[in-house]
């Protein structure tokens, strides 16, 4: 089935260690997006990627960084200057271009640092 | 600026009709959106509008779009508790290099039976 795919589905770090979480699609889509999601904010955009090899800082970037080495594959570091990085993860994509290109998310990551 | 409002919560009884509302910013907005997200879940496209429609109906979703107030809302009739969940919309600006969206707050649905 096609579909986008985020593991794990909980995730536990210790403060200090960077950690990684995953995002795969077999959607063939061109842009991939990463959010942040805390109670009563909303979604925020962490980090997007139009093309394979390029990716822009979104809202808050700050102690996150990303990777797009292939067109499937979208991995979220969550880094040890991130001062708050307990939140619910989710990673999206969507075709690119001037028509509808409604966004397609995950099921979400929920990190919690312990 | 690019900023998406919304109520935070909503509650209707079983079997009433359920409006929740958006207020959007960003006029050339193109396509605008509304998700629907259950607990501990990814979110799901419900239903979404073009800009140049000021209405859109989908069996139990009607989608109303008032561009000169900038407002969208998003009707649901004979509101079940399977509704209960977080309703996020979200605006494609028109321009620029991306074609990301700008989500709303959410509003929590509360559907008591």
């Amino acid at each position: 089935d096609g579909g986008i795919t985020q593991s794990p589905k909980y995730l536990f770090r210790k403060e200090g260690q960077n950690v990684t979480l995953s995002c795969e699609q077999n959607l063939n889509h061109d842009a991939m997006y990463w959010y942040r999601q805390d109670p009563g904010q909303g979604l925020r955009l962490i980090y997007y990627s139009q093309i394979v090899n390029d990716f822009q800082k979104g809202d808050i970037a700050e102690g996150y960084s990303v990777s797009r080495e292939k067109k499937e594959s979208f991995p979220l570091t969550v880094t040890s200057a991130q001062k708050n990085p307990t939140a619910f993860y989710l990673c999206a994509s969507s075709t690119q271009g001037q028509g509808n290109t409604e966004a397609f998310f995950g099921q979400g990551t929920r990190l919690t640092v312990v | 600026g690019e900023d998406v409002e919304q109520s935070l919560f909503l509650s209707v009884r079983e079997g009433d009709s359920s409006v929740i509302n958006c207020t959007y910013t960003d006029s050339s907005s193109t396509y605008l959106y509304w998700y629907k997200q259950e607990p501990g879940a990814g979110l799901q496209l419900l239903t979404y509008i073009f800009s140049n429609m000021d209405m859109k109906q989908d069996q139990r979703l009607t989608v109303l779009l008032n561009k000169k107030d900038k407002h969208l809302s998003l009707r649901i009739a004979d509101t079940q508790t399977g509704d209960s969940a977080i309703y996020f919309c979200a605006e494609r600006p028109r321009g620029g290099a991306t074609n990301k969206l700008i989500f709303g707050t959410g509003t929590l649905l509360a559907v008591q039976p």
